[in-house]
C-alpha cells in the first residue's frame, strides 16, 4: 500500500522569508500524481500545486514551487516570499492514477507566519 | 467555480443513532469521495464513487456506508454511531485524475 510521510508537524516562518515542507512516499508505481494541499483555519481545502511523475520539470506556481526527486521518492514544497495568508494546514497527496482518481494523504504541516 | 457543499457544518449525535452526512457538487463531477480527518492522521478515505451507484471501499470503510442515487448526491452513513466516529468529514469531488474540490467539512461529535 502506498504511504505519504510529513516529517515536519509543524514549521514557523518569518513574513517575507522562505520555508521548505517536506514529504516522502511510497510506491512501486512508476506514473502517479502527487499533490500539495493547504487547508486554512476554519476553511476549505485547496490545491496548491501539481507534479506528474513521468515530467522531469519541478512545478511551480507563483511563490510556490517543488521539488520532486522520483529515485528518492521525495517531494518538498518551498514557499517564498511568505505571506500572512500562508498560515494553514499543508497536506502533501499521492494519486497512482488509477481510475476514481484515490488520493493517499500526508498526516499534515502546520504553517505559522510570523509578522 | 466548482461548489462541493455538505449539509451540516457541525452535528453532535448521540452513541447508536443513525447518521446521515450529505454532500453535493454542483459540477457534473463524475467522482466523489468521503474522507475523515484526524489530528496528526491527515485525511483518510472512507468510500469513493465514480459513477452512479458505483461505490468503492476506502482505507477505513468499517462503521460507515455511502449511497449515490444522483451523480451530484453522495450520502455517508453511519448506521449506528460510536464514540470513536467523533471527527471532521470531508466530501470532494474530481473530474477524471484532475484535482479534487472539497466541501467544508462536518464536525460531527458523538456523545
Amino acid at each position: 500500500a502506498q504511504t505519504v510521510t510529513q516529517s515536519q508537524p509543524e514549521m514557523s516562518v518569518q513574513e517575507a522569508e522562505t520555508v521548505t515542507l517536506s514529504c516522502t512516499y511510497d510506491t512501486s508505481e512508476s506514473d502517479y500524481y502527487l499533490f500539495w494541499y493547504k487547508q486554512p483555519p476554519s476553511r476549505q481545502m485547496i490545491l496548491v500545486i501539481r507534479q506528474e511523475a513521468y515530467k522531469q520539470q519541478n512545478a511551480t506556481e507563483n511563490r510556490f514551487s517543488v521539488n520532486f526527486q522520483k529515485a528518492a521518492k521525495s517531494f518538498s514544497l518551498k514557499i517564498s516570499d511568505s505571506q500572512l495568508g500562508d498560515a494553514a494546514m499543508y497536506f502533501c497527496a499521492y494519486n497512482r492514477g488509477a481510475a476514481g482518481n484515490k488520493l493517499t494523504f500526508g498526516g499534515g504541516t502546520r504553517v505559522l507566519v510570523k509578522p | 467555480d466548482v461548489k462541493v457543499t455538505q449539509s451540516s457544518r457541525y452535528l453532535v449525535k448521540r452513541t447508536g443513532e443513525k447518521v446521515f452526512l450529505e454532500c453535493v457538487q454542483d459540477m457534473d463531477h463524475e467522482n466523489m469521495f468521503w474522507y475523515r480527518q484526524d489530528p496528526g492522521l491527515g485525511l483518510r478515505l472512507i468510500y469513493f464513487s465514480y459513477d452512479v451507484k458505483m461505490k468503492e471501499k476506502g482505507d477505513i470503510p468499517e462503521g460507515y456506508s455511502v449511497s449515490r442515487e444522483k451523480k451530484e448526491r453522495f450520502s455517508l452513513i453511519l448506521e449506528s454511531a460510536s464514540t470513536n466516529q467523533t471527527s471532521m468529514y470531508l466530501c470532494a469531488s474530481s473530474l477524471g485524475m484532475r484535482e479534487q474540490y472539497f466541501g467544508p467539512g462536518t464536525r460531527l461529535t458523538v456523545t
